[in-house]
């Protein structure tokens, strides 16, 4: 099972939206409604953003969203802010691996 | 309050064996998946295989199976990932986390919301 596929790189000046997309298959993205995001800092465990494409758990900021279209999900950032300069990771449930779970390759986010 | 407790940072050389432990607090350990996860410096996350304590159902990775042990012990709500033979190419950080739900379903695994705080495991020589 090859990991979805993120930029290594997204970037944007405070106040800006930014989007970070995660590109799949029928077999994983496109065609399930299982799909997170994670945010990781320096040092830290990563942390969940999004679950089931777009649903914010407690505490998460809206200005983090989810959606999903085809093959490929996205998570945007509006108004960004300097903390949300960390790396950021999607998964998505598998139907191509014996643990159903798969990661994206991961994208930095710099805040300019 | 849910916590995921990790044993310390190893430094181990090649060849030797290791086991490192992941204790869950503050909820059903039973009920609910266990997730390991490992990051090799600067990369990206990779699963590495879950294991569900209530029945010891386990599940892993294509690239870690037969590298890798994943086993619990309910009794004292703690999983635990462990190598026989480590390799330079282990040295990483390996991360255990749970999902949100309570159920055997395995596609509750996507969403992991509670995380240990990592063991860093160096293999050198």
């Amino acid at each position: 099972q090859s990991a979805l596929t993120q930029p290594a790189s997204v970037s944007g000046s405070p106040g800006q939206s930014i989007t970070i997309s995660c590109t799949g298959t029928s077999s994983d993205v496109g065609g399930y409604n299982y799909v997170s995001w994670y945010q990781q800092h320096p040092g830290k465990a990563p942390k969940l953003m999004i679950y089931d494409v777009s649903n914010r758990p407690s505490g998460v900021s809206n200005r983090f969203s989810g959606s999903k279209s085809g093959n490929t999900a996205s998570l945007t950032i509006s108004g960004l802010q300097a903390e949300d300069e960390a790396d950021y990771y999607c998964s998505s449930y598998t139907s191509s691996s014996t643990l159903e779970s798969v990661f994206g390759t991961g994208t930095k986010v710099t805040v300019l | 309050e849910v916590q995921l407790v990790q044993s310390g940072a190893e430094v181990k050389k090649p060849g030797e064996s290791l086991k490192i432990s992941c204790k869950g607090s503050g909820y059903s350990f039973t009920s609910y998946w266990i997730g390991w996860v490992r990051q090799m410096p600067g990369k990206g996350l990779e699963w590495m295989g879950i294991i569900y304590p209530g029945d010891s159902d386990t599940r892993y990775s294509p690239s870690f199976q037969g590298q890798v042990t994943i086993s619990a012990d309910k009794s004292i709500s703690t999983a635990y990932l462990q190598w026989s033979s480590l390799k330079a190419s282990d040295t990483a950080m390996y991360y255990c986390a749970r999902p949100p739900y309570p159920t055997k379903d395995i596609v509750v695994v996507v969403a992991l919301d509670y995380w240990g705080q990592g063991t860093l495991v160096t293999v050198s020589s």
